[in-house]
């Protein structure tokens, strides 16, 4: 069964600070990956998603990376601001499902 | 707006009660599921349909009835709430799976069952 872990569950940088927040998971055989940011009190908003077939995708100030055979991914997020704090989610869609990652809570001090 | 919406946001309910929650995307998706997440932030999938058919049907308790009248609304129905219920559910869509664009999640319906 796939198994997704996220490293550090919480994570508190100061502002202009660059990032990385990491996800790994059990197995491999997985069609795509998606990073999704949650503020508090609110739904998931789509960052990036990574088909298994590519190595990265970049969006403004966020980029993420797939090593697959490693059951890697990383989401960079370059010049965080304080309006980047929030719980960042990755999830891996296998089979029918996607199976998400217990979250990295990011603060980004002023 | 192009979404998934759920309704009602919030949710507070004395244990016993039943009551509904429902999802509806204009994406023109043709699947959509029912999250749960619970306190930890674990999410975890419950129900998927797909052209309102039963796809996906994880271990939940039988107290809880996905309804899809249609490909745009997939609602959910909960008969005798208990406390452990509490949590927010999320209504998410996708087109083939997600296999291109992913998934679109709606911004979640917090339930509390007091």
């Amino acid at each position: 069964k796939q198994e997704v872990t996220q490293i550090p569950a919480a994570l508190s940088v100061p502002e202009g600070e660059n990032l990385v927040l990491n996800c790994s998971f059990t197995d491999s055989a997985i069609y795509n990956l998606q990073w999704f940011r949650q503020d508090p009190g609110k739904g998931l908003t789509s960052l990036l998603l990574i088909q298994s077939s590519q190595r990265e995708q970049t969006s403004g100030r966020l980029n993420a990376s797939l090593d697959k055979s490693s059951g890697r991914s990383t989401l960079y997020i370059a010049a965080s601001q304080p309006g980047d704090s929030a719980t960042y989610l990755c999830a891996v869609r296998m089979g029918n499902q996607f199976y998400f990652g217990t979250g990295t809570s990011l603060t980004v001090i002023p | 707006d192009t979404a998934v919406s759920q309704t009602p946001k919030y949710l507070v309910t004395q244990m016993g009660n039943d009551k509904s929650i429902k999802c509806e995307q204009n994406l023109g998706h043709d699947t959509m599921y029912w999250y749960k997440q619970d306190s930890k932030k674990f999410l975890k999938i419950m129900f998927s349909y797909n052209n309102k058919e039963l796809i996906i049907n994880e271990t939940v308790p039988n107290r809880f009835s996905p309804k899809s009248p249609d490909k745009a609304h997939l609602n959910l129905h909960i008969n005798s709430l208990e406390l452990g219920d509490s949590a927010v559910y999320f209504c998410a869509s996708s087109q083939d799976g997600g296999r291109a664009r992913g998934y679109t999640f709606g911004s979640g319906t917090r339930l509390t069952v007091v």
